[in-house]
């Protein structure tokens, strides 16, 4: 059992279309960390949320964590072909070592 | 660039085989995290070192051990290769130890078994 769901597994958009990608769990977590990699590559950290509710912006990229702490979204407005990659959310309980979702893999059409 | 390296980018090798991956952490980093990269499993932790020591340990199969060395450059030995191990080995790095801890990733070992 994956303990963090991520939603779509697979998303193929036309460049300017907005998305919205998902990352669930029924276990709360203290943060969670949204990373992007691109083929080739390894995973590049894009954003950590740590409050229930916070919202964080990262230039096109909106990232919510929810109120509960278990559960986290990331919407890309007017996508373009550059954020094609896989979207991996990792949660962070206490010490324990991150645990990452299988992604959601975005493939952006110009 | 993270900055963190890894070697080699790709290894082909037989079942039943063993293989050494390496890994050099970004300089002034002490931890290292492997980590084991399938379609099917996504991105599994294996196993953590924090300045020589063993810190952390997860779904590492008993055929697989590594270690950190005083330089603080990184060894994974996997023995004994299965059809299953294929995948993409991760190295990242981080300054301090802990989940919160924010990692820097490697390019990864894309390691195929025949």
């Amino acid at each position: 059992t994956q303990l963090l769901e991520q939603s779509p597994q697979f998303l193929s958009i036309q460049e300017g279309e907005n998305l919205t990608v998902y990352c669930n769990s029924s276990s709360v977590f203290s943060s969670l960390q949204w990373y992007r990699q691109e083929p080739g590559e390894g995973p590049v950290l894009l954003v950590t949320v740590v409050t229930g509710g916070e919202v964080k912006k990262l230039k096109r990229l909106t990232f919510q964590f929810g109120d509960a702490r278990k559960d986290s979204s990331l919407h890309i407005t007017a996508a373009q072909t550059g954020d094609t990659g896989l979207y991996l959310c990792a949660g962070v309980r206490g010490n324990t070592p991150l645990v990452f979702g299988k992604g959601t893999r975005l493939s952006v059409i110009a | 660039d993270s900055g963190v390296t890894q070697t080699p980018k790709h290894l082909i090798t037989a079942t039943g085989q063993r293989v050494t991956l390496r890994c050099s952490p970004r300089s002034g980093d002490l931890s290292v995290y492997w980590y084991q990269q399938s379609l099917d499993q996504g991105l599994q932790f294996l196993i953590q070192y924090y300045n020589g020591e063993e810190r952390a340990k997860g779904n590492i199969l008993e055929r697989f051990s590594a270690q950190q060395f005083p330089d603080l450059h990184s060894e994974l030995n996997l023995s004994s290769l299965e059809l299953g191990d294929s995948a993409l080995y991760f190295c990242a790095s981080s300054v301090q130890t802990g989940a919160k801890a924010e990692q820097y990733f490697g390019p990864g070992t894309r390691l195929t078994v025949t």
